[in-house]
Formats: structure tokens, sequence, C-alpha cells
């Protein structure tokens, strides 16, 4: 039983380059979550999924796409990268949306230069 | 739109201290708050979920407890040790939407 799981763990990307993190969780969560991580702000909700085949804006969409690929896995796509988008990225899992615990991952620490 | 403060964003304290740290949030509607610890370069562990219905909840040498009225949260830590050392965080949950405060980093020298 691994949790919630991240790939890659660094990555360093060129301004205008895309990428793409990937999350899977293996404890039978519906919800998914991805955050940012910039220091002294906290962590700020990118897009979450409640549920297998949906997804919804959090409170820092801009510049990234996600795809809700089954119930397991849950992807962050960042088209074209740019410096402000060096962060790093947590994806979280709860049982359902709402009052539930979440489960974090270990975390990609991106660079954009 | 909620916000979420930790006071203070450090504290150092020796072995044995029983020690508080504080939480607080502008919007009381909320579903429930999450305290996490953080290690360096690591990514977040729950330590206790409060729903908003509930006080306090108690985890071994942890006990967080909410006031919703006032918009406070604190986590307590008894006869604090070395392993203790880390990053807590408060999270304040509304449906789908969790703001984080910044954290409180905490050293305990031996």
């Amino acid at each position: 039983n691994a949790g919630v799981t991240q790939t890659p763990k660094f990555q360093v990307l060129k301004t205008g380059q895309s990428m793409t993190l990937q999350c899977a969780q293996d404890m039978n969560h519906n919800s998914m979550y991805w955050y940012r991580q910039d220091p002294g702000m906290g962590l700020r909700l990118i897009y979450y999924s409640a549920s297998e085949g949906t997804t919804d804006k959090g409170e820092v969409p801009n510049g990234y796409n996600v795809s809700r690929l089954n119930k397991r896995e849950f992807s962050l796509r960042l088209e074209s990268a740019a410096p402000s988008q060096t962060s790093v990225y947590f994806c979280a899992s709860s049982e359902s949306p709402g009052n539930y615990e979440q489960y974090f991952g270990p975390g990609t620490r991106l660079t954009v230069t | 739109k909620q916000e979420v403060t930790q006071i203070p964003a450090a504290l150092s304290v020796p072995e044995g201290e029983n020690l508080v740290l504080n939480c607080s949030f502008t919007d009381s509607a909320i579903y429930n708050l999450q305290w996490f610890r953080q290690d360096p370069g690591k990514g977040l562990t729950s330590l206790l979920l409060i729903q908003s219905s509930q006080r306090e909840q108690t985890s071994g040498r942890l006990n967080a407890s909410l006031d919703k009225s006032s918009g406070r949260s604190t986590l307590y830590i008894a006869a604090s040790q070395p392993g203790d050392s880390a990053t807590y965080l408060c999270a304040v949950g509304n449906n789908n939407d969790m703001r984080f405060g910044a954290g409180t980093r905490l050293t305990v020298k031996p």
C-alpha cells in the first residue's frame, strides 16, 4: 500500500517547454487534488477532481490543465512553462469530497529557468 | 475569501516543554480543520482532523482544539521531543476548497 505516489521527484524546464506531472493513489479514493507550495505562502489548490470523470478549478488554475485518467490517476500538465511556475507540486487524495481527511504525496520540485 | 494565519512563523523550545501552536481563520463556515506535519523536502503527514461539529481531537501527545465562533484552532504538543522538529500546517476545509496557513516551523532542542 504505497498511498499517493508522484513522478517525477525533480524536474528542470526551460521557459516555454511542456511537461506532465503524474499522480496515482491506491486507496480507492474518489477525490484527488493538485496543490502548489511556494515559500511563505502555504499550499494553494490548483485543480481538483471530486470523482472520476469530473475536474474543477481551484484557487490558482491559470497555466495548468488536468486529466483524471481513471479512479487511481490524476495528472497535471504545464503546456508552456513560465518561471512563475517554479514551485513544489503536491498531489493529494481523499475518500470523497468535503469532510474527509486528505492524504498527500511526496511532491515534485519543479524549476523553470 | 477564507484566510488562514499561523502565528508564530517559527518557534524554538527545549526538549520536554509543552507547547501550543496557533491557527486562525476568517470565515467560520467550515467543514473541518486539519493539522499536518511537514519535514524538510517531504510531503505532508496528516496529524489530526477535526470536524466542524467537534471541539477537539487527540492522538498520543497531540491535542487539537477548534473554536469555530472565534475562528481559532490550537495544536498542543505535550512533552516535546527533538523528533517533533518540523513545520506544522493547519488547513481549513469547506467542501473541496481547502485553505492552508503558511505554517509554524518548530525546533525542539535536545
